[in-house]
């Protein structure tokens, strides 16, 4: 019983180069998120997937672009990395959109720091 | 841009004190949320309470909303070492959630 489970846990990068997170969930959710926290800035949503086949920006999502692969995966891109992502990204899940009352499940998160 | 407020941002207390953190928020909402951080893990789904509820318990967690103020309280009784962690009160904008700073909670014995 898995849960969210994202690949990998740890990556340094260097500025300019690429990365694909990705993420995976077996409880059978329709919508996923993708969010990167910063220390005092609580999380924040970069783009999200209310359902399969969807994809919509959230609050930050420049510099950034996602895959809705099928219902499980939801992948994250980072095309040309800068310092200023460096940052804890965490990919989510819910049955729902949130305002149909359901929690989201997290992800552990992957550290990523762009030197 | 940050929806919900938690206050305070930090707070330290001895095992089998109550803990109680606060979230204040900017509009309406469907439904507010409370969650917990372990250090270096993901966010874990504590308790929903929905726009017309005014109270809502689960265990040791009690969890208050008073939509007139735009306010949330988190209220944790017994403390124990296990509850350190950082809290995050999230409110629903459409699809997407929305979530406060964190208040971070110490626990010592």
């Amino acid at each position: 019983n898995a849960g969210v489970t994202q690949t990998p846990k740890f990556q340094v990068l260097k500025t300019g180069q690429s990365m694909t997170l990705q993420c995976a969930q077996d409880m059978n959710h329709n919508s996923m998120y993708w969010y990167r926290q910063d220390p005092g800035m609580g999380l924040r949503l970069i783009y999200y997937s209310a359902s399969e086949g969807t994809t919509d920006k959230g609050e930050v999502p420049n510099g950034y672009n996602v895959s809705r692969l099928n219902k499980r995966e939801f992948s994250l891109r980072l095309e040309s990395a800068a310092p200023s992502q460096t940052s804890v990204y965490f990919c989510a899940s819910s049955e729902v959109p949130p305002g149909s009352y359901q929690p989201q499940h997290f992800g552990d998160g992957t550290r990523l720091s762009i030197l | 841009s940050q929806q919900g407020e938690e206050d305070p941002q930090a707070l330290s207390i001895q095992e089998g004190e109550n803990a109680t953190m606060n979230c204040s928020y900017k509009t309406s909402i469907n439904n507010l949320q409370w969650y917990r951080q372990n250090s270096g893990r993901g966010l874990v789904h504590l308790i929903l309470i929905r726009s017309n509820e005014r109270e809502k318990h689960s265990g040791r967690l009690r969890v208050t909303l008073d939509t007139s103020k735009k306010s949330s309280s988190l209220l944790i009784t017994a403390s124990r070492a296990a509850d350190t962690a950082s809290y995050f009160c999230a409110t629903d904008r459409g699809t997407a959630l929305i979530f406060g700073k964190g208040t971070t909670l110490s626990v010592s014995s």
